[in-house]
């Protein structure tokens, strides 16, 4: 079943501004990943958060992890067009004791970013 | 590295028949490769975990008989969908993990299934 809410599902901003998204999850964690998707594409990983780790950078994307709240945000920084995509969080079962670390993704927020 | 293909990546069949969608780790082992069906504009939803050499685990809600999950080699599963109908229709996309216990997955391009 979806485990992440993502909000807003879509966010429309001029190149050069900051894009913030959202995602809540409902159970325990081990790690907090985030994906990106072009249209009609596969996904590409982003950034993978731990539950001991609050605050992760890679380039341009800050990635927050507030595991009290269970909570994260994913900014983008001086979008560019090409930053347009689809973006999900996923959370995976080790965290309930699984050994599959089956992947469960968010609603996504679709992120357009006008030149 | 670490890639991961699909084939074919997209396809029309007729209503009834069965199609056959592969999915390929290209440089790496995958001990585990997974499933997943996506409907426009919405989240990817997990069919199926898939090992090498034993049987594939199905979430809640998914037909086993209906999508025949094969994961024979370490290299490549193939997901085979039964007397298709048009509400099979979707996107559906499969990934690799190279070791148990890897958090990170890496995701085939999809496919595009559309049944008329």
């Amino acid at each position: 079943s979806q485990q992440g809410e993502e909000d807003p599902q879509a966010l429309s901003i001029q190149e050069g501004e900051n894009a913030t998204m959202n995602c809540s999850y409902k159970t325990s964690i081990n790690n907090l990943q985030w994906y990106r998707q072009n249209s009609g594409r596969g996904l590409v990983h982003l950034i993978l958060i731990r539950s001991n780790e609050r605050e992760k950078h890679s380039g341009r994307l800050r990635v927050t992890l507030d595991t009290s709240k269970k909570s994260s945000s994913l900014l983008i920084t001086a979008s560019r067009a090409a930053d347009t995509a689809s973006y999900f969080c996923a959370t995976d079962d080790y965290g309930r004791g699984s050994t599959l670390g089956r992947l469960y993704f968010g609603r996504g927020t679709q992120l357009t970013v006008w030149p | 590295g670490a890639v991961v293909s699909q084939h074919p990546s997209w396809v029309i069949c007729k209503s009834g028949t069965s199609v056959k969608i592969e999915c390929r780790s290209l440089d790496f082992q995958a001990t585990t490769m997974f499933w997943y069906r996506q409907f426009p504009k919405q989240s990817l939803m997990l069919m199926a975990t898939s090992n090498e050499g034993s049987k594939a685990t199905y979430e809640q809600g998914v037909e086993k008989d209906k999508f025949l999950i094969n994961h024979a080699s370490l290299t490549l599963s193939t997901l085979t969908v039964t007397s298709a109908h048009p509400e099979d229709s979707s996107f559906y996309i499969c990934s690799a993990r190279t070791l148990a216990g890897e958090r990170e997955q890496y995701f085939g391009p999809g496919t595009r299934l559309t049944v008329t």
